[in-house]
């Protein structure tokens, strides 16, 4: 059975720093994308970069570039999504999510996210 | 940015009948749209890729249809434990996904 299990709850201060893993079991964990993915409270999700278990190779969306640092051990199945310095703003939940893809008969790939962590609640406050 | 709105905002729907979820890309993202049903307390779930591609064990009173720049989810026959709030997101420029601001399905 696929599955993503996040790390706990986090309770932080501003100008702490933080990692919260997401380790992936049932499958083969180098082999497909890593999504880090934000929801603020009361918001939609938004998709914050991807992984690539195997090489590390690693996708920011521009918003979160340099404000949030993904990476990987594979030798233990597990994604990271780290902060230097938090700040009240990165209250939310954070979900990892495996990407998957299907290639159409027209020769068009789709991605889709298939699998989900619980989702790691993080809370900055003074 | 490819930006996606979604209407209406809150639909509210009796049992047994059918609800129609709108979403428009602000540029053509081809079929590569997917929706996503997320309940309080969960993580999102696939519904559908492809634009029209059901995910694995979803049923199939759940259709999405469009390409381009509109598209729509009909799920039929509703059921009380389909409210939640659905998203479209499209793939179309790979990892830089975006999402809509989702519409509010409730079950009167």
């Amino acid at each position: 059975e696929v599955q993503l299990a996040q790390s706990g709850v986090e309770v932080k201060k501003p100008g702490e720093s933080l990692k919260i893993s997401c380790q992936g079991s049932g499958y083969s964990f180098t082999n497909y994308w890593i999504a880090w993915v934000r929801q603020l409270p009361g918001k939609g999700p938004e998709w914050m970069g991807v992984i690539y278990p195997d090489d590390s190779d690693t996708r920011y969306i521009p918003s979160f570039q340099g404000q949030v640092t993904i990476s990987v051990d594979k030798s233990i199945f597990t994604a990271y999504l780290q902060w230097s310095s938090l700040k009240a703003s990165d209250t939310a939940m954070y979900y990892c999510a495996r990407q998957n893809y299907y290639d159409s008969p027209e020769g068009a790939r789709h991605f889709y996210f298939d699998y989900w962590g619980q989702g790691t609640l993080v809370t900055v406050s003074s | 940015e490819v930006v996606m709105t979604q209407s209406p905002a809150t639909l509210s729907v009796s049992p047994g009948e059918r609800a129609t979820l709108s979403c428009t890309a602000s540029q053509s993202v081809s079929s590569k749209l997917a929706w996503y049903q997320q309940k309080p307390g969960q993580p999102p779930r696939l519904l559908i890729y492809g634009a029209s591609t059901r995910a694995a064990g979803i049923p199939a009173r759940f259709s999405g249809s469009g390409s381009g720049t509109d598209f729509t989810l009909i799920i039929s026959s509703l059921r009380s434990e389909d409210s939640a709030v659905y998203y479209c997101q499209q793939y179309d420029k790979w990892h830089m996904f975006t999402l809509g601001l989702g519409t509010k399905l409730e079950i009167k």
